[in-house]
């Protein structure tokens, strides 16, 4: 099964653009890629979700190259409270009906 | 918001025990998962089902079973529970969009096997 890549960890401030990189090769043609965030004793909560190009919610954008290799959470003006670990999530195409398959998460550090 | 409850939330069992973890929704959507969460492997999908006669093993379905009892529920066997099954587990509901997925997190549980 084809796996995602993505940083173990990222440091940053508050008030400053988070960008996060997914690696998704062997994704599906209509596959979409999916990005979760994760608190502490919590589980994942969804935050976008996009095929291609630029996808903008009240929260994040999400941008996907033409390839779809890859894809870029992009948090803009982070808080403290944007402290969690981040996934990305795929379709990825397999037996009869494919995997969903999370990378590794990428542990978001904001500090004051 | 999708309401996905677990039980237990935690458990305690030894080795060798059979244990078995439940999962309901209220939504009634077509596919649930069972994911494990273990430090630093995130979260790895364990059986997924898209209807009540759909079930299918994902990337670490050894030792662990499923049942599909009803569109709303789906529960998890530990048939002989290992220390290794040591982890957090999460029962998954998903909606059905044209191409894509949004899955709702259960709780999780936390099941220690010592």
């Amino acid at each position: 099964l084809a796996k995602t890549t993505q940083p173990i960890s990222m440091d940053s401030y508050e008030g400053q653009e988070v960008n996060i990189t997914c690696s998704h090769n062997n994704i599906a043609t209509n596959d979409y890629i999916t990005w979760y965030q994760q608190f502490p004793s919590q589980g994942p909560r969804f935050i976008i979700q996009g095929y291609k190009t630029k996808v903008t919610n009240e929260v994040a954008s999400l941008f996907i190259p033409a390839d779809r290799k890859s894809s870029t959470l992009s948090l803009p003006r982070v808080s403290l409270s944007d402290t969690a670990v981040y996934y990305c999530l795929v379709f990825v195409k397999g037996g009869s009906q494919g995997n969903l398959i999370f990378g590794k998460g990428t542990k978001l550090s904001v500090k004051p | 918001d999708a309401d996905v409850t677990q039980t237990p939330r935690n458990r305690i069992t030894k080795t060798g025990k059979r244990i078995m973890l439940e999962c309901s929704q209220t939504k009634g959507h077509d596919r649930m998962y069972w994911y494990r969460q273990d430090p630093g492997l995130g979260l790895r999908l364990i059986y997924y089902s898209f209807d009540v006669k759909d079930i299918n093993k994902g990337e670490i379905s050894d030792g662990y079973s499923v049942s599909r009892q009803a569109q709303a529920k789906f529960s998890l066997s530990l048939e002989s529970a290992i220390p290794n099954q040591t982890a957090l587990y999460f029962c998954v509901e998903g909606i059905m969009w044209s191409r894509g997925d949004e899955q709702y997190f259960g709780p999780g549980t936390r099941l220690t096997v010592t």
